[in-house]
């Protein structure tokens, strides 16, 4: 059965520092790694996902994550962050094992203070 | 824009009363799913349908349900709710199971 870890629940950061959201799963078949981002009260928005290539992907606002098979992980990187990227994150997996379901990890809320 | 929506955004019933939870999609994808979030959790997937095929999670309770009555829409039922189902509702859709949409979500308060 495919599973998720997300080993941070909480990561403070000072505006413009940089971040690692660390992201590590389970699974005995090929995967789909996602990670979403989660306002307040609101729904989940796709940030970047990984399926198959080229094991970086990059987001639109200048995130970015690694798949590495090896230590299967696919930790969240930003180089500098700002405080609109204040919200839950979450990182999640599907397989074909699981007919696709998708698992989330439990989360980790990432806080940029000035 | 192609999306998906559900209706209401806020939505307050009576312990006990049954309630409706409703979710459209414009992205004609042929997989939707249903996630209840509790306050600081992980999404958890409470059932989903492929096309008309519809598949429950072995521990979502028998007090809910689900309709799909065509491909753009889905219906969430909880027949009788407690206390312990307040929470964050998320309606999702899936093609080919590479990407997911969710909606806004429906917050659901039990008084």
């Amino acid at each position: 059965a495919q599973s998720v870890t997300q080993l941070d629940s909480q990561v403070p950061v000072f505006e413009e520092a940089p971040v690692e959201l660390r992201c590590n799963y389970s699974s005995s078949v090929s995967v789909y790694l996602f990670w979403y981002v989660q306002y307040p009260n609101q729904g989940l928005q796709l940030l970047l996902k990984y399926l198959s290539g080229s094991t970086l992907v990059e987001s639109i606002n200048g995130f970015e994550a690694e798949f590495n098979k090896s230590q299967t992980s696919f930790h969240l990187r930003k180089p500098s962050v700002h405080i609109s990227d204040t919200a839950e994150y979450f990182c999640a997996v599907s397989d074909r094992g699981s007919n696709y379901k998708l698992t989330f990890g439990k989360g980790t809320l990432l806080t940029v203070n000035p | 824009d192609a999306m998906v929506i559900q209706n209401p955004r806020y939505q307050v019933t009576q312990f006990g009363k049954p309630v409706t939870l409703s979710c459209s999609q414009t992205l004609n994808h042929n997989v939707m799913y249903w996630y209840q979030q509790k306050s600081s959790q992980a999404p958890k997937l409470l059932f989903h349908y492929y096309d008309k095929d519809f598949n429950n999670e072995a521990d979502t309770p028998d007090n809910f349900q689900s309709r799909r009555p065509n491909t753009s829409f889905c219906f969430l039922d909880i027949r009788s709710p407690g206390l312990g189902d307040a929470a964050m509702y998320l309606c999702a859709t899936s093609r080919a199971r590479m990407s997911y949409t969710f909606g806004s979500g429906t917050r659901l308060t039990v008084v």
